[in-house]
């Protein structure tokens, strides 16, 4: 099945950097999301966002839906151990379209290091 | 209980041999989603349950996987004669809503089929 493009693919990094990472796909979607998933357990959400062009913040976390609507990018500021996982991007067309059916990336495998 | 609650979190299949998975949504929440996801991939969708009601199977990869939820609350996933390919972890994500994607997710069930 069609899986979105993430860059980069995986990445170490000191703790207290800063991190980005990006989400392309070849259609267009309604709504954009950003799930961290460690190991043994089920992605969980960090970010939704709804409106092309929105910049959203949960802590340390930036995320921001692409002008056109093809794209997104999350940024972690002040790395710190336990931000370990990997991160999906996830989109989906609701309210067109199948309701909420996701679409996720192929994942950013993020590691850090003391 | 308060989480989307999977289970059995590990099971070994030989393959040929039928399966069935089980998933406790959150109480109350009306949508019920199935996501297959294999080895250093995103999830992939396969079948969404709104109540009782299975309103898209088209992730389903063959006529051998079948899911049902007829009381609009605990689904099954059923897998009959399990082959290689289909070992891979099984999401279950449940929601309050139809949409947004704001779902829970559970942790899975690993399926090893041998």
């Amino acid at each position: 099945g069609q899986q979105l493009n993430q860059s980069p693919q995986s990445m170490f990094i000191q703790e207290g950097e800063d991190v980005s990472m990006n989400c392309t796909s070849s259609s267009i979607f309604n709504t954009w999301l950003w799930y961290k998933q460690e190991p043994g357990e089920g992605p969980v959400l960090l970010i939704a966002l709804y409106k092309a062009g929105e910049l959203t913040s949960n802590g340390r976390l930036t995320a921001q839906f692409g002008i056109t609507r093809k794209d997104s990018f999350l940024n972690i500021s002040a790395s710190i151990p336990s931000d370990v996982g990997i991160y999906f991007c996830a989109g989906t067309t609701f309210p067109t379209g199948t309701a909420s059916k996701l679409t996720f990336g192929t994942g950013t495998r993020l590691q850090v290091t003391l | 209980g308060a989480g989307v609650s999977q289970s059995p979190r590990y099971k070994v299949a030989k393959r040929g041999q039928d399966v069935a998975l089980r998933c406790d949504p959150i109480s109350g929440h009306v949508s019920l989603f199935w996501y297959q996801q294999a080895l250093g991939q995103g999830p992939e969708f396969l079948t969404y349950f709104q109540n009782e009601a299975q309103l898209d199977k088209s992730g389903l990869p063959s006529d051998r996987f079948f899911a049902e939820r007829p009381e609009g609350s605990v689904s099954t996933l059923k897998i009959q004669r399990t082959q290689q390919e289909d070992s891979a972890v099984y999401l279950c994500a449940s929601s309050l809503l139809q949409g947004g994607g704001g779902y829970t997710f559970g942790s899975g069930t690993r399926l090893t089929v041998v």
